[in-house]
């Protein structure tokens, strides 16, 4: 099986503009995980969605919003960028919540 | 927050040596999971282990788990350079959304 895939890898984006990152999860996995990962913070959960449905939410502002397709695709979204929100985000699919997850490569975002 | 700590913060080991780090949480879990992550990479799931059991092994690995003290260490066994990475453990509680810590840099020197 082909593993999770995140596009693109890498982004710069100055600040007040808004991105979209994507995430295709293992074929045949229903829930997509994104995580923030920061070396100030760590590894920061986001949102979980299932089935198209945010299942779970993290603590961060509205700012950060995301997606699940039909076919369990997802994106996220964040607008209007911060100099903070420069990060590495990752993206985890797995079978059933609370299980192994698969993470995909990630997406490299800088904001300048 | 973080539910799970690492420690410790890093670890410098000889190829052939263990290398053991531990992890400490603060509620009660379903399961914990320990992942690696190579510089910048997306993480690796190495292990789970779930609250009813006390010791799983994975090839070198072998992780442990004591919820009487809400801690679990994760050994490798005759560590390769390859080893080199972070790891972290991740619990799962009543959400199930894994929660991670903050990792265990390992260097292993060849």
């Amino acid at each position: 099986k082909a593993g999770v895939t995140q596009t693109p890898r890498y982004l710069i984006k100055t600040r007040g503009q808004q991105v979209t990152l994507s995430c295709s999860p293992i074929s045949g996995h229903r829930s997509v995980s994104w995580y923030q990962q920061t070396p100030g913070q760590g590894l920061q959960f986001l949102f979980e969605y299932f089935s198209e449905t945010q299942r779970n939410k993290g603590n961060f502002p509205g700012r950060f919003s995301g997606r699940q397709f039909s076919n369990s695709r997802s994106e996220m979204n964040v607008s209007t960028l911060e100099l903070g929100d420069s990060a590495l985000y990752l993206c985890a699919s797995s079978n059933k919540g609370g299980e192994e997850q698969f993470f995909g490569p990630g997406t490299r975002l800088t904001v300048l | 927050s973080q539910q799970g700590e690492e420690d410790p913060q890093a670890l410098s080991i000889q190829e052939g040596e263990n290398a053991t780090m531990n992890c400490s949480y603060k509620t009660s879990i379903n399961n914990l999971q320990w992942y690696r992550q190579n510089s910048g990479r997306g993480l690796v799931h190495l292990i789970l282990i779930r609250s009813n059991e006390r010791e799983k092994h994975s090839g070198r690995l072998r992780v442990t788990l004591d919820t009487s003290k809400k801690s679990s260490s994760l050994l490798i066994t005759a560590s390769r350079a390859a080893d080199t990475a972070s790891y972290f453990c991740a619990t799962s509680g009543g959400s199930y959304i894994p929660t991670f810590g903050r990792g265990t840099s390992l260097i292993v020197h060849p």
